[in-house]
């Protein structure tokens, strides 16, 4: 079946523009996390989605990071006025439950 | 605040040797630790998964243990191959399943 997809593959903007990532997650998972992978830095958690509770926002680096989760589906996530150390690859996952979860491709950022 | 590290960094290897990965973490109160795989370009598979109760897991030719006391765990790889090359990461969560990362081990395996 269908994986987590992740759009666009690859984005480059300016520096003080604002992006929008967008994920699909495998259908009938209830939970959607964003992760963010700089280079040489471990995966690091920025926002989790379960159901129709609140989101676990603890994991956004700064005010300019938000996400949406539109009718328990597909997630945005919004980085307004870019800076360079935005420029990271932004994961994306699903889970059916509190287990595995399983990964889109994700999104490589570079902000010039 | 919960830490992961992995040993080593890279590691070269020629194919057919048998090697192992190390994780460790700082806050034993874990609920799941999780090795996965990441292949350049690409998102990331899980290979196995242990629960906090449980010592090991298996699957094919990977062979990972868990020691949650002493915060450790190793995946072992036999037998390896150059398609066994990828950067190997693992995981635990601590809760209602967010995961927190190692920075990974980079594995090439030369023919």
């Amino acid at each position: 079946g269908a994986g987590v997809s992740q759009s666009p593959s690859n984005k480059v903007t300016e520096k003080g523009k604002d992006v929008e990532l967008r994920c699909d997650p495998i259908s009938g998972h209830t939970a959607l996390y964003w992760y963010r992978q700089s280079l040489g830095q471990g995966l690091e958690f920025l926002i989790y989605f379960q159901g129709n509770s609140a989101p676990d926002k603890s994991g956004l680096p700064s005010d300019r990071f938000s996400a949406e989760r539109t009718g328990g589906s597909v997630s945005t996530l919004t980085i307004q006025r870019t800076q360079q150390e935005d420029s990271a690859v932004y994961l994306c996952a699903s889970s059916p439950n509190t287990d595995t979860q399983y990964f889109g491709p994700g999104t490589r950022l570079t902000v010039l | 605040k919960q830490e992961v590290t992995q040993i080593p960094a890279a590691l070269s290897v020629p194919e057919g040797e048998n090697l192992v990965l190390n994780c460790s973490f700082t806050d034993s109160a874990i609920y799941n630790l999780q090795w996965f795989r990441q292949d350049p370009g690409k998102g990331l598979t899980s290979l196995l998964l242990i629960q906090s109760s449980q010592r090991e897991q298996t699957s094919g030719r990977l062979n990972a243990s868990l020691d949650k006391s002493s915060g450790r765990s190793t995946l072992y790889i036999a037998a390896s191959q150059p398609g066994d090359s990828a950067t190997y990461l693992c995981a635990v969560s601590s809760g209602y399943s967010t995961l927190t990362f190692g920075k990974g081990t980079m594995l090439l395996v030369s023919p």
